[in-house]
């Protein structure tokens, strides 16, 4: 199975502060055929199901706003809010699609400072 | 935004199997990849497998001999059986969507609200 791991485990910004968000995979999670990174990142607020933020580790879902930002490849990958709004307060996952069984990483909780 | 809405008992007995049922509103169920993911409490989400309109499914190692699931397209559900469960498969199952072209790699799209399931004699 591919690990996912990341960093912090908890985070507290300001508000209009920038918010960085680690993930690992024990291995690469990049298709060597379309040059993708099967790399998601969701976004789970408290009694709230997740919501998709980014897949293909870079590109924003419908509807979500561009102050979210996925970066990276291989296997190191990075979602950034470049400002942190109060609606952000939410436990964050990255999740690997590229091989089963999905895995998650453990989640980052960011609150406010 | 498709909303998917899962049904089933919330109290399930040690050694007994668990069944849950997604409802896939629209049609939709002939499109897209489905799959169970589950949370313990105040825990992290664990991937249980997904199925496809075709019946094709892929399921967890960790879980696969006790995993079943199936589809039906004819009532757009599609549901998930865990046998032998202990408290250790308490948690809140969601059911989840998403799409793949060719090989199936996808992200969870849509999420159902969840079913808190507890094991409990």
């Amino acid at each position: 199975d591919i690990v996912m791991t990341q960093s912090p485990d908890s985070l507290a910004v300001s508000l209009g502060e920038r918010a960085t968000i680690n993930c690992k995979s024990s291995q690469s999670v990049l298709f060597s055929s379309n040059n993708k990174n099967y790399i998601a990142w969701y976004q789970q607020k408290a009694g709230q199901p997740p919501k998709v933020l980014i897949y293909w580790t870079s590109i924003r879902e419908s509807g979500v706003p561009d102050r979210f930002s996925g970066s990276g490849s291989g296997t190191d990958f990075t979602l950034t809010i470049s400002s942190l709004q109060a609606e952000d307060v939410a436990v964050y996952y990255c999740q690997q699609y590229y091989t089963t069984p999905w895995t998650f990483g453990q989640g980052t909780k960011v609150e406010i400072k | 935004q498709m909303q998917l809405q899962e049904s089933g008992p919330g109290l399930v007995k040690p050694s007994e199997t668990l069944s849950l049922t997604c409802i896939v509103p629209g049609g939709s169920i002939s499109t897209y990849y489905w799959s169970w993911v589950r949370q313990p409490p105040g825990k992290g989400l664990e991937w249980i497998g997904y199925i496809y309109y075709s019946g094709n499914t892929d399921y967890s190692p960790s879980l696969k001999s006790r995993v079943t699931m199936s589809i039906d397209t004819s009532k757009n559900q599609f549901s998930l059986n865990l046998s032998s469960v202990t408290a250790a498969d308490t948690a809140v199952y969601y059911c989840a969507g998403g799409y793949s072209v060719g090989y199936p790699r996808f992200y969870f799209q849509y999420w159902g609200q969840g079913a808190l399931v507890t094991v409990s004699s």
